[in-house]
């Protein structure tokens, strides 16, 4: 079965400064690997995908993401965070053996402060 | 780039009464929609998956004749609850696939979502 993982429930970040979000899948076979965004009573904004090629991918608004294989990763992270980047964020797995289903971690709420 | 619109953004009814949810692609046909749940702070509950022109697939859990879907066109699925109570109070949110792209590795993109209020 398929499973993403967000450990972390909350992220503060200082303005300016460097933020990360991590996500951990679980797939038996190859993944595809999304980040979403949400903003409050909003519907999901889609930022990255990792399909197949370069382990580094870069997204919307200045977003990027690691798919790292051995630990089974795909990291979201931004160089200089922005206030307007507080949102709730959402790694997303797919697995080609399990149909056309999306899986969604439970997500973690970015507080980006002034 | 693909556009979904959801309507309505929020709806209040009374219990016992039903509720329908508009899900429409704008630009691309969808021949997959997924309905999803969302309670307050935690993740997506996915519901169903429609279909267009078959019936939809419902996700163990969740009562079909509670929750009924139509796909009746490759642009537009509804959710009916029907027989709402205030445990059916969530927000509600679809995403469409586009009919075109290939199968591997589609994004899928969202509606704006509906929050529902039973009273």
């Amino acid at each position: 079965a398929q499973s993403v993982a967000q450990p972390e429930d909350q992220v503060n970040v200082a303005e300016g400064n460097p933020l990360t979000v991590k996500c951990t899948y679980s797939v038996s076979g190859n993944p595809y690997l999304f980040w979403y965004v949400q903003y409050p009573n909003r519907g999901l904004q889609f930022l990255l995908k990792y399909i197949t090629g370069d382990n580094l991918v870069k997204g919307s608004y200045g977003f990027e993401a690691e798919f790292n294989k051995s630990q089974t990763s795909f990291h979201l992270k931004k160089p200089s965070a922005l206030v307007s980047d507080s949102a709730l964020y959402f790694c997303a797995v797919r697995d080609m053996n399990y149909g056309q289903n999306f899986v969604f971690g439970p997500g973690t709420r970015l507080s980006v402060l002034p | 780039g693909a556009v979904v619109s959801q309507h309505p953004s929020r709806v209040i009814c009374k219990s016992g009464t039903s509720v329908k949810i508009e899900c429409r692609s704008l630009d691309f046909q969808a021949t997959t929609m997924f309905w999803y749940r969302q309670f307050p702070k935690q993740s997506l509950m996915l519901m169903a998956t429609s279909n267009e022109g078959s019936k939809a697939t419902y996700e163990q859990g969740v009562e079909k004749d509670k929750f009924l879907i139509n796909h009746a066109s490759l642009t537009l699925s509804t959710l009916t609850v029907t027989s709402a109570h205030p445990e059916d109070s969530s927000f509600y949110i679809c995403s469409a696939r586009d009919k075109m792209q290939s199968s591997g590795a589609n994004v899928l993109t969202f509606g704006a979502g509906s929050r529902l209020t039973v009273l």
